[in-house]
């Protein structure tokens, strides 16, 4: 069992190149999220999706960029990566909206920007 | 003020004690609430859910108190193990129920 799969796991980038994270689940939830945690800070959300071709703002969407053209993947582009974008990123699904459902997250991607 | 606050950490017990943190949430239109756990660098996961009557799991027992806007964590006869930081999560139901709101966490260290 897969779930909520994140690559990649680690990245440098320099300061104006762009890059996109990749996040795939096989749990057939409609639901994803993107959250960034900084250090010694809680999880802000990105962009968030409710199903194929619905995607809308989180919290901090500047500088990021989502699809979600299939049911299972929900890329998150960085463009002109940005010192302030160096993160840890979180891609999460759930099956449900509200109620008790469970949020189901990948290991994370690092990134780095210089 | 801000929409999810908890104790601050760290908090450090011996093993054996019994640890408490609360977290407030400021929406009282507030309809879910969670505890997740997060190890040293790696991805939160669900601890338990917390439900209106408070609800028990082995050694841990939630509480929701509605009225002051607040739930609390209580793990009894800490281990080693629990060793970790603890996010409090509120949702909100309607239109905004897509979004899990995250509290920044409370760090539990449990010492031999």
């Amino acid at each position: 069992n897969a779930g909520v799969t994140q690559t990649p796991k680690f990245r440098i980038l320099k300061i104006g190149q762009s890059m996109t994270l990749q996040c795939a689940q096989d749990m057939n939830h409609n639901y994803m999220y993107w959250y960034r945690q900084d250090p010694g800070m809680g999880l802000k959300l990105i962009y968030y999706s409710v199903g194929a071709g619905i995607t809308d703002k989180g919290e901090v969407p500047n500088g990021y960029n989502v699809s979600r053209s299939t049911t299972e993947d929900f890329p998150l582009r960085l463009e002109l990566a940005a010192p302030s974008q160096t993160s840890v990123y979180f891609c999460a699904s759930r099956l449900t909206s509200g109620g008790t459902g469970e949020l189901f997250f990948g290991e994370g991607s690092r990134l780095t920007v210089l | 003020r801000k929409e999810v606050e908890q104790d601050p950490g760290p908090f450090n017990v011996p093993e054996g004690a019994t640890v408490a943190f609360n977290c407030t949430y400021s929406n009282s239109a507030s309809q879910s609430f969670f505890w997740y756990r997060q190890d040293c660098r790696k991805e939160p996961k669900l601890l338990m859910s917390v439900y209106s009557s408070g609800n028990e799991d082995g050694r841990f027992t939630a509480q929701l108190n509605r009225a002051s806007q607040y739930i609390s964590l209580l793990i009894r006869d800490s281990k080693l193990s629990d060793s970790a930081t603890y996010l409090c999560v509120v949702t909100i139901s309607g239109a905004g129920s897509y979004q899990l709101t995250f509290g920044k966490g409370t760090k539990l260290s449990v010492i031999p």
